[in-house]
Order: structure tokens, then sequence, then C-alpha cells
């Protein structure tokens, strides 16, 4: 039973344009979201996070957007470079709970 | 700070044998986390700690065990190693007040 989805195995976007990340969970116990990048070889790096009590929060050229009513959130990075290219995943932890729930992985590529 | 460490990086292991791969923080981080990445499946929970003496099991914990006699250390051990085993396993930590998870650069492991 996979509480957090990620449907797009893969993404290729050019330099420049916006990438924008997907993410769909089932379990509305959740109440915190989290997206991380990782580069082969490497764990995995905390790139931003929302509150449920938030639609949006931004971060420089990152920008994640939730919607509840959907249980969906997204991430956007604009103008997106070559040096995103990487595994992004998301994450869900449930509302006084300590269990991080992660999705199965974007792998975006940037082309230059 | 060298954050979470893990060691080995790499190791091959034949049916049956066992070994302890390790993981140590210098965050003072309470809680503590193990998790499995395979292909195409994300990262799946094994076990987590919420502090020295308290552990419990995550998404998949069959076929390993793990101790917190310490804050700073998180040991996973496979007894009897199987194919099914064969993946890079992360450790990760965070603090009391929540919020982001902090990886190590995780441990390859073979079963052959």
């Amino acid at each position: 039973d996979q509480q957090v989805k990620q449907n797009s195995p893969s993404l290729s976007v050019q330099e420049g344009r916006i990438s924008i990340l997907n993410c769909d969970y089932t379990n509305s116990m959740f109440d915190y979201f989290l997206w991380y990048k990782k580069y082969p070889a490497e764990g995995p790096t905390f790139l931003i996070s929302i509150s449920s009590i938030k639609d949006k929060n931004e971060d420089g050229r990152f920008t994640v957007f939730l919607n509840k009513s959907a249980k969906h959130l997204s991430l956007h990075i604009v103008p997106s470079q070559p040096g995103d290219s990487a595994v992004y995943f998301c994450a869900a932890l449930g509302a006084g709970t300590y269990k991080y729930i992660f999705g199965t992985g974007t792998r975006l590529k940037v082309l230059a | 700070n060298a954050g979470v460490t893990q060691t080995p990086k790499f190791r091959i292991l034949k049916i049956g044998q066992s070994m302890t791969l390790q993981c140590t923080q210098d965050m003072n981080h309470n809680y503590m986390y193990w998790y499995r990445q395979d292909p195409g499946m994300g990262l799946k929970l094994i076990y987590y700690s919420v502090g020295a003496g308290i552990t419990d099991k995550g998404e998949v914990p069959n076929g390993y065990n793990v101790s917190r006699s310490t804050t700073e250390d998180f040991p996973l051990r496979l007894e009897l190693a199987a194919p099914s085993q064969t993946s890079v396993y992360f450790c990760a930590s965070s603090p009391l007040t929540g919020p982001p998870l902090h990886f190590g650069n995780g441990t390859r492991l073979t079963v052959t």
C-alpha cells in the first residue's frame, strides 16, 4: 500500500524552463510534507517543506504547493538548471508520529 | 560537524552471512531511522528510534534488527542475509524539534 505516490518516474526539461514534479498521498493524517533531492552515490538532501496549514512555500527557485482537498503536492523549480538534474523524493509525516513515508521518486533531467 | 556517518560504504555478503551496518550522528539528534532504497521503489522505512533504548518497526522490518544504546549510534543488524536484502541502506536522523531528516551517504549491500 503506497501511501505516497510519485507517478512520473522521469521528467526532462529544457534549461531555463519550469520543472513541475508531482506527488499524491492517500493518508489524510499526514500534516507535514518535504521534498528531497538525491544525486547518485549520495544521501538525499532536504530541499523544501510545507505544513498542512499552508498551501504554498517558497525558497528561491523552489516552490512547493499543497492542495489538501486533492491530497496533492507539487514542486516547482524556476528556472531549471543543469545542476538540478537528480532524483526528487517527496515525503510525508503524520501528525504526532515520527515516521517519514517517502514516494518512489522522480528522475529530473535538465537539458542544457 | 560530520553529520550522519555510515560505514561501510560497500559490502558483498554471501547468503546466510550476517553483518552490522553502522550509523552514527554527531548532531545530538533524538530521532534516528534506517531506510532502504530499491530501484523504482523509493525509500522504505525499516526501523526507527525516538531515543536511546526505544526502537520501533517501520514498513519493512523483517530480516533486520536494531538497537539504540546511545543517542549517537543506531546500528542495523542483518542476521541471515538473503538476496532480497540487496539494496542501498540509508541512515537518517532528526532533532527533537522535528523535520527535516538528515541522511548519511548510504551503504550499498549486495547479497549473492
